[in-house]
């Protein structure tokens, strides 16, 4: 039944080592999307994509990558994590463009040591 | 860009009384405009939306306001209980400029005492 799967659901990772989080869907979406959640704020939009077309948020950090290999899967890269980028990590998908609900994955804990 | 502002931060209620949030946006061409429940640990998860050709839409104890013309929009929960205390966030479109993206407002946390 799980429609937006996120791996792993914790990751701990130290100072400055890559990690990579992994989000994949059965619901067929064109739009995938990545957020930063931290404690007790909004859901933060780093990038997106609609099929391959890949949008940046003119904020998002360039230690922050995306890759989209295929429809179902999304990655999302941070090349050297700070202690500031401990947080949730919500991957979400939607069916287009012209307001549609959009779907959460359970999201992805991350640990910065 | 949107801007999407939400109030109370906090709200706090006995169970069974009303609970409103409100929020009010500043792109005119936002259409439409969900809110999302996001129990503590969880994902968030859509419980209502409406569009901007519709003035209120009612699902059981839940109902949403819209007035484009003030550009703000409401969430009404009736007969709240305490499985309603979750954080509760608005959110908005960008249009036509950017019809994939939803900006949220910074959330209310509601807390329903028994």
């Amino acid at each position: 039944d799980a429609m937006v799967i996120q791996n792993p659901r914790y990751q701990v990772t130290q100072f400055g080592k890559p990690v990579t989080l992994s989000c994949s869907q059965t619901l067929n979406h064109n739009v995938m999307y990545w957020y930063q959640q931290k404690s007790s704020q909004a859901p933060k939009l780093l990038f997106h994509y609609y099929d391959k077309d890949f949008n940046n948020e003119a904020d998002t950090p360039d230690n922050f990558q995306s890759r989209r290999p295929n429809t179902s899967f999304c990655f999302l890269d941070i090349r050297s994590p700070g202690l500031g980028d401990a947080a949730m990590y919500l991957c979400a998908t939607s069916r287009g463009r012209g307001g549609y609900e959009q779907y959460f994955g359970p999201g992805t804990r991350l640990t910065v040591t | 860009g949107e801007n999407v502002e939400q109030h109370p931060s906090t709200l706090s209620v006995q169970e069974g009384d009303s609970a409103v949030i409100k929020c009010t946006y500043s792109d005119s061409a936002s259409n439409y405009f969900p809110w999302y429940k996001q129990e503590l640990g969880k994902r968030p998860q859509l419980i209502i939306d409406i569009r901007s050709n519709v003035g209120e839409k009612k699902d059981q104890r839940i109902a949403v306001t819209l007035n484009k013309t003030a550009k703000h929009f409401s969430l009404h929960i009736t007969e709240t209980q305490p499985e309603d205390s979750a954080v509760y966030f608005c959110a908005s479109d960008h249009g036509k400029s950017s019809g994939d993206k939803l900006t949220f407002g910074t959330g209310t946390r509601l807390a329903v005492r028994p």
